[in-house]
């Protein structure tokens, strides 16, 4: 069965401490993303990454990283520095090709209190 | 101005009527378009590619008109399946979208 998975569903922290979360994809596909969507509002693009081994910053990439170590896995770091972090995190991939669409995982909805 | 505006709505739609919502962007570069479907709480699913000469899938039309710079889509007969917010979204250069703010529609007995 191929698809996109994040895990946790729900994630809770205290305010100070870094989490990462984790986006995992068996479609073979080169590209993936990090978006941020806060109630009532668009997605906002955190860091993407075109191959391994290389990611690039995306409109609100402050207070994020991200790793791209293997194909499969784009792992996203909310670090400390991040100041309002809760919202609900979405990882998306798509193939290499330019005019491809992108396909989402469920999203990671992170409390941070 | 927003690189991509959506109307937030809510559209609200007697079950069987038909509803139609725009899109509107900023830059005239983008090459690809994308209406995408979110329930509440849950991921965006694709729900249609747009193409310059329009298409149709079932009960769903898209259309891009690159002079005024805007895609649209109609849904006919709709179904209460069909309550959702419907992002919209577009590609510039390279591999990224950007996102409209998304159009939540109401379908009502």
């Amino acid at each position: 069965d191929g698809g996109i998975t994040q895990s946790p569903k729900y994630l809770f922290r205290k305010e100070g401490q870094n989490v990462t979360l984790s986006c995992e994809q068996n479609l073979n596909h080169d590209a993936m993303y990090w978006y941020r969507q806060d109630p009532g509002q668009g997605l906002r693009l955190i860091y993407y990454s075109q191959i391994v081994n290389d990611f690039q910053k995306g409109d609100i990439a402050e207070g994020y990283s991200v790793s791209r170590e293997k194909k499969e896995s784009f792992p996203l770091t909310v670090t400390s520095a991040q100041k309002n972090p809760t919202a609900f995190y979405l990882c998306a991939s798509s193939p290499a090709t330019s005019i491809s669409e992108q396909y989402f995982g469920p999203g990671t909805r992170l409390t941070v209190t | 101005r927003k690189e991509v505006e959506q109307d937030p709505g809510p559209f609200n739609v007697p079950e069987g009527a038909t509803v139609a919502f725009n899109c509107t962007y900023s830059n005239s570069a983008s090459q690809s378009f994308f209406w995408y479907r979110q329930d509440c709480r849950k991921e965006p699913k694709l729900l249609m590619s747009v193409y310059s000469s329009g298409n149709e899938d079932g009960r769903f039309t898209a259309q891009l008109n690159r002079a005024s710079q805007y895609i649209s889509l109609l849904i006919r007969d709709s179904k209460l399946s069909d309550s959702a917010t419907y992002l919209c979204a577009l590609r510039a250069a390279g591999n990224k979208l950007t996102f409209g703010g998304g159009t939540r529609v109401l379908v009502k007995p």
